[in-house]
């Protein structure tokens, strides 16, 4: 099957760095994009990772290494309206159809 | 650009009632897609479309239909609600060309089947 799988929840305080990880088990997944949503909001899109690598755009860098099934989204400078929970998502294929991970709420205390 | 919008907001639903959620993208975008998020969890792909005239099914497509007669509209029917189908539904969009993955997302419907 297809799944991701991530850490439940993620403690931290303001002006720190955190690391969420991501593991998938499935074959054919083309990239790993990452996904913030606050509470009654709607997903946004972070970051995308075609390739194996780091992709930095500003504060949240973004990690995948195919060969280890594994990504990860670091946030830096963490400020409070960080706290949000955070989605990985596989694309399988060369294709938009997204496969979401289960998801880790990050909480940023001042 | 209003980007994607979804119609209702919330919705109250007896089991065995059907109903239609509706969805619009104003952007062009090729790629639609419906999840369903249940309280603390991920996003479940239901329904997609690759563009006007095709669907097909994702992870939980039980108990939903979809069409896509037009680029902008992409709507999900319930066809006998039930409790199981208690979430917050989601539509997305995105251009569906190769290399853009980042998908918009609607406000979400909230749905409750009693």
């Amino acid at each position: 099957g297809q799944s991701l799988e991530q850490p439940s929840e993620v403690t931290a305080v303001e002006g720190a760095i955190v690391q969420i990880n991501c593991t998938y088990q499935t074959s054919g997944f083309y990239g790993l994009s990452w996904y913030q949503q606050h509470d009654g909001g709607a997903p946004t899109f972070l970051s995308y990772n075609a390739l194996d690598g780091l992709e930095e755009t500003g504060r949240f860098s973004s990690f995948l290494s195919r060969s280890d099934s594994y990504g990860y989204l670091l946030l830096q400078e963490l400020q409070m309206k960080d706290s949000a929970s955070y989605f990985c998502a596989g694309s399988l294929g060369n294709t938009d159809k997204l496969i979401f991970g289960t998801g880790t709420r990050l909480q940023v205390f001042p | 650009n209003a980007g994607v919008t979804q119609t209702p907001k919330f919705q109250v639903l007896k089991t065995g009632q059907s109903m239609t959620l509706q969805c619009a993208q104003d952007m062009n975008h090729e790629y639609m897609s419906w999840y369903r998020q249940d309280p603390g969890m991920g996003l479940r792909l239901i329904h997609y479309s690759v563009g006007a005239g095709i669907t097909d099914q994702g992870e939980v497509p039980n108990g939903y239909n979809v069409s896509r007669s037009t680029t902008e509209d992409f709507p999900l029917r319930l066809l006998s609600a039930a409790p199981s189908q208690t979430s917050v539904y989601f539509c997305a969009s995105s251009p569906g060309l190769a290399g853009s993955y980042e998908q918009y997302f609607g406000p979400g419907t909230r749905l409750t089947v009693t």
